[in-house]
């Protein structure tokens, strides 16, 4: 099993529609967990860290669910701003490694 | 604030030839980090120091790469001798333990 696993899309939706961005994690002893976005040709950044009570910051909800070792991203009322690639990010180990999933393509069409 | 910062910004280089990349992390973190983003393979950890030490270089992909982070303002990824499968983004980060970790730009690097 992949350390850290998503969907790899590409996911193509409409303006205003809901999407959800699944990952998997192996290593039970993960410590934290976030969300990047990735813009094309640009470096990935910070979306939002992932609380085991679940988060929301306005249209975007990150839920976690240590049992099953999976992560969820959910974009409502997604814009064509929203375009990107969405990366699954985990923090584990003694040795604080962080481990990005492959990545999930989002375009928001008009 | 300055962010972290990458150079060269990009490179086109000729096989065989040795290629260094630099990185000036933000100013307090005490963790840097080395990452390569190739379209199959996806963002992966090449190496990574804390407190100036490589704790972890089991990314590195062979001899042909070194890393080596002399102070905590200064890093430097190293290819000798550089290869076509090398072509990549290579991105470096910085954080404090534990903590969010920030992006430079990423070095784009051609080898022909």
């Amino acid at each position: 099993r992949k350390e850290v696993e998503q969907d790899p899309g590409p996911f193509n939706v409409p303006e205003g529609a809901t999407v959800a961005f699944n990952c998997t994690y192996s290593n039970s002893a993960s410590q934290s967990f976030f969300w990047y976005r990735q813009d094309c040709r640009k470096e990935p950044k910070l979306l939002m860290s992932v609380y085991s009570s679940g988060n929301e910051d306005g249209r975007f909800t990150a839920q976690l669910n240590r049992a099953s070792q999976y992560i969820s991203l959910l974009i409502r009322d997604s814009k064509l701003s929203d375009s990107a690639t969405y990366l699954c990010v985990v923090l584990g180990g003694s040795n604080y490694k962080l481990t990005f999933g492959k990545g999930t393509l989002l375009t928001v069409n008009p | 604030d300055a962010g972290v910062i990458q150079s060269p910004r990009h490179e086109v280089t000729e096989m065989g030839q040795e290629v260094t990349l630099r990185c000036k992390p933000i100013s307090g973190h005490n963790s840097l980090f080395w990452y390569r983003q190739t379209m199959m393979r996806g963002l992966e950890l090449l190496i990574y120091f804390n407190n100036n030490v490589p704790i972890d270089d089991s990314g590195m992909p062979e001899d042909r790469f070194s890393a080596k982070m002399p102070n905590a303002s200064f890093s430097t990824l190293k290819i000798q001798p550089s290869e076509p499968r090398d072509s990549a983004v290579y991105f470096c980060a910085s954080s404090t333990l534990g903590n969010t970790i920030y992006f430079g730009e990423g070095s784009w690097l051609t080898v022909v």
